[in-house]
């Protein structure tokens, strides 16, 4: 039984390069969640997927954030001219239906230098 | 909109007994979750609420009022691997995106 899995484990960029992420949730969750946290907080939310479909999007997520998940199963966080602020961990989740217990991965730590 | 409020911080003793308050407001409410964190891994789940009163398993337990907005968590027999970060998550109807703060608990030996 493998976990959602994140890769990679961390990053280091300079200030405007652009990042992606990837996930790999748990094999049948149809749900996918990206969180961002930062030290001393809980995760904040930046988007999920049901399937292939992007339902929710934060508005705290600027158009520097772009997510999908094109088969429905892994999916990609892409981050685009990097700032320091984007410096944070990077969570992903995935449930099997509404109303479930999220799993976590073991996040991205990005620096942005 | 949401609104959750938890201590930032909280102290005990191995062996003690503590509560972790957290009270919310929520637009649509269908029960709350506990998750635990270690620092620097991830969220793990510990409880999920939806009927009022206490849920026990082992020596975590969670409580709910939804009529007053109002969860606790409580660790009993405390022992030092219990030091972590703990996030209680109101469920709005399956779309659990919003984390409390979280409050930090350390325990002393």
């Amino acid at each position: 039984d493998t976990g959602v899995s994140q890769n990679p484990r961390h990053k280091i960029t300079k200030r405007g390069q652009n990042v992606t992420f990837r996930c790999d949730p748990i094999s049948e969750h149809n749900r996918l969640y990206w969180y961002r946290q930062t030290l001393g907080q809980g995760p904040e939310f930046l988007t999920y997927f049901q399937n292939e479909a992007q339902l929710e999007k934060s508005r705290l997520l600027s158009d520097r954030f772009s997510a999908e998940r094109p088969k429905g199963s892994f999916s990609t966080l892409e981050i685009q001219r990097t700032e320091q602020g984007d410096s944070a961990m990077y969570l992903c989740a995935s449930s099997p239906t509404v109303q479930e217990t999220q799993y976590f991965g073991p996040g991205t730590r990005l620096l942005v230098l | 909109g949401q609104n959750i409020d938890q201590p930032t911080e909280m102290t005990a003793t191995e062996g003690a007994i503590v509560q972790i308050n957290c009270t919310y407001q929520t637009s649509g409410f269908n029960g709350l979750f506990w998750y635990q964190q270690h620092a620097g891994e991830a969220p793990t789940f510990l409880s999920y609420n939806v009927l009022d009163g206490l849920e026990e398993k082992g020596r975590f337990s969670s409580f709910l009022s939804r009529s007053k907005g109002y969860s606790y968590l409580l660790l009993k027999e405390l022992q030092m691997k219990d030091s972590a970060s703990y996030l209680c998550a109101p469920d709005n109807y399956g779309q659990n995106f919003v984390f409390g703060p979280g409050t930090r608990l350390s325990v002393l030996p």
